[in-house]
């Protein structure tokens, strides 16, 4: 079945790095736009970054630009968030979630479970 | 703040009819696809609405939403206890280039 399992979540202290990945299965990942949505505890979602199907148009929020990077292996069929600077603001559960077709602007109709990063020193 | 603002909670007894509002603008709602996402207490958010309007297979026709203009709105009918849960509109932002959700609206079924 079509799954998307997230990975690399952990507590880390402030100012550290991380890297998340996101493995995906039962579908062909090649020709999906892929989006990194957090929530951070008792709050909405918030939207993080997309990248279209072939890695080169990249979108991110406000608040991460500069800090988080979204990329993509399409030959591993994994999704990765490199975030950098980690602020106790980035506490949050990532998830990654799949747009329905190339376009990055869209929707996200799979999800995965979430990885749970905490900042905290 | 988000780009898109919705009510934070609405409430109706099982059986009857609820509805949510997504306001948005010009750069967003407005010319842009809406997309609606419920999330049950404790559990992954799960796509119910895409293109302003329609239901992705297994969502039921109890659940429905339209566009008009720089706002959107979800209806749910025939409310169960099961409906309980966070839902979110969302979309494009074309000035921001960047995916906008709503605040959240607590639907609570009495």
């Amino acid at each position: 079945q079509v799954q998307l399992v997230e990975s690399g979540g952990g507590v880390v202290q402030p100012g550290r790095s991380l890297r998340l990945s996101c493995a995906a299965s039962g579908f062909t990942f090649s020709p999906y736009a892929m989006h990194w949505v957090r929530q951070a505890p008792g709050k909405g979602l918030e939207w993080v970054a997309v990248i279209s199907y072939d890695g080169s148009n990249k979108f991110y929020a406000d608040s991460v630009k500069g800090r988080f990077t979204i990329s993509r292996d399409n030959s591993k069929n994994t999704l990765y968030l490199q975030v950098i600077s980690l602020r106790v603001e980035d506490t949050a559960v990532y998830y990654c979630a799949r747009g329905p077709t190339d376009i990055p602007y869209y929707y996200m109709d799979v999800w995965g479970k979430g990885t749970t990063v905490t900042v905290s020193s | 703040q988000s780009a898109l603002t919705q009510p934070p909670s609405v409430s109706a007894a099982p059986g009857q009819k609820v509805t949510i509002s997504c306001s948005g603008s010009s750069s967003n709602v407005g010319i842009n696809y809406v997309s609606w996402y419920q999330q049950v207490p404790g559990a992954v958010p799960k796509l119910l609405i895409y293109d302003n309007n329609e239901r992705p297979s297994g969502i039921p026709d109890r659940f429905s939403a339209s566009k008009s203009a720089t706002s959107a709105a979800l209806g749910i009918t025939g409310l169960q206890t099961g409906d309980e849960a966070d839902y979110y509109c969302g979309t494009w932002d074309t000035s921001l280039s960047a995916w906008v959700f709503g605040g959240g609206t607590k639907l609570t079924v009495l």
